[in-house]
C-alpha cells in the first residue's frame, strides 16, 4: 500500500492554458474522488467515479472541466482555457468501503 | 444535502493542556462522520470515524470524538495536545448510502503555544 498519489504536486500555468492533473488511487480502491480546496476553505466536490464510471459531477465542474478514468485505475483531471479563478488545491481520494483516503493534491497557480 | 458548521475558525490551545474543536453538521438522511488533520502543503490525513456503534469515537495520535445526534455535533478531544499537533483540522460528513462524497466544514487551525 503505498497511498494516493498525485502528479505534478505543483502546476503554474499562463491563464487559457490547458492543463491536466493525474491521480493514482490506492490499488484495488475501486472508487475514486476528486475535491477542490481554495485557501482558507474545506475541500469541496468535484466528481466521483466508481471502477471507469464516473457517477457524479458537482455544478462547481464547469464544461472546461472534464474527467476521466480509463480501465479503472488511475485518473486525470484537465481543465481547459484556465481562468484565475481554477487557481487551488485539487485533492484526489480513494475509497474501498466507507473511509477515503487523500493524496498529496496538485497545487494549480494560473497568473 | 448535508453541511457542516466549524464555529471556531481559530484555537490557541498551551501546550500539554487540552482541546476540544467543535463541529456541527445538518442532514436529512442518517451520516457517517469524519475528522481529518491537514498539515501545511499536505493533503488530508484521517484522525478518525464514526459509522455506527458506540458513540465515543478514538482515532490516531491521541484524539477522540463524541457523536451526539440529539445535537447533530461530533466534537474532537484530547487531553493534552503536543506541538506537533499544530495544522489545520476539517470535520466532515458523509450520508451512509450512496457515494459518500465528503462535504467539509471551513477548519479549524489549531495552534500550540509552547
Amino acid at each position: 500500500d503505498t497511498g494516493v498519489s498525485q502528479n505534478p504536486r505543483h502546476k503554474i500555468t499562463k491563464r487559457g492554458q490547458n492543463v491536466t492533473f493525474r491521480c493514482d488511487p490506492i490499488s484495488e480502491h475501486n472508487r475514486l474522488y476528486w475535491y477542490r480546496q481554495t485557501l482558507g476553505q474545506g475541500p469541496e466536490f468535484l466528481t466521483y467515479f466508481q471502477n471507469e464510471a464516473q457517477l457524479e459531477k458537482s455544478r462547481l465542474l464547469s464544461d472546461r472541466f472534464s474527467a476521466e478514468r480509463p480501465k479503472g485505475s488511475f485518473s486525470t483531471l484537465e481543465i481547459q482555457r484556465t481562468e484565475q479563478g481554477d487557481s487551488a488545491m485539487y485533492l484526489c481520494a480513494s475509497s474501498l468501503l466507507i473511509e477515503q483516503y487523500f493524496g498529496p493534491g496538485t497545487r494549480l497557480t494560473v497568473t | 444535502a448535508q453541511s457542516v458548521t466549524q464555529l471556531d475558525s481559530q484555537v490557541p490551545v498551551f501546550e500539554e493542556a487540552p482541546v476540544e474543536l467543535r463541529c456541527n453538521y445538518s442532514s436529512s438522511v442518517s451520516v457517517y462522520l469524519f475528522w481529518y488533520v491537514q498539515y501545511p502543503n499536505q493533503g488530508l490525513q484521517l484522525l478518525l470515524k464514526y459509522l455506527s456503534g458506540s458513540t465515543l469515537v478514538k482515532g490516531i495520535n491521541g484524539f477522540e470524538a463524541e457523536f451526539n445526534k440529539s445535537q447533530t455535533s461530533f466534537h474532537l478531544r484530547k487531553p493534552s495536545v503536543h506541538i506537533s499537533d499544530t495544522a489545520e483540522y476539517f470535520c466532515a460528513v458523509s450520508s451512509n448510502f450512496g457515494n459518500e462524497k465528503l462535504t467539509f466544514g471551513t477548519g479549524t487551525r489549531l495552534t500550540i503555544i509552547p
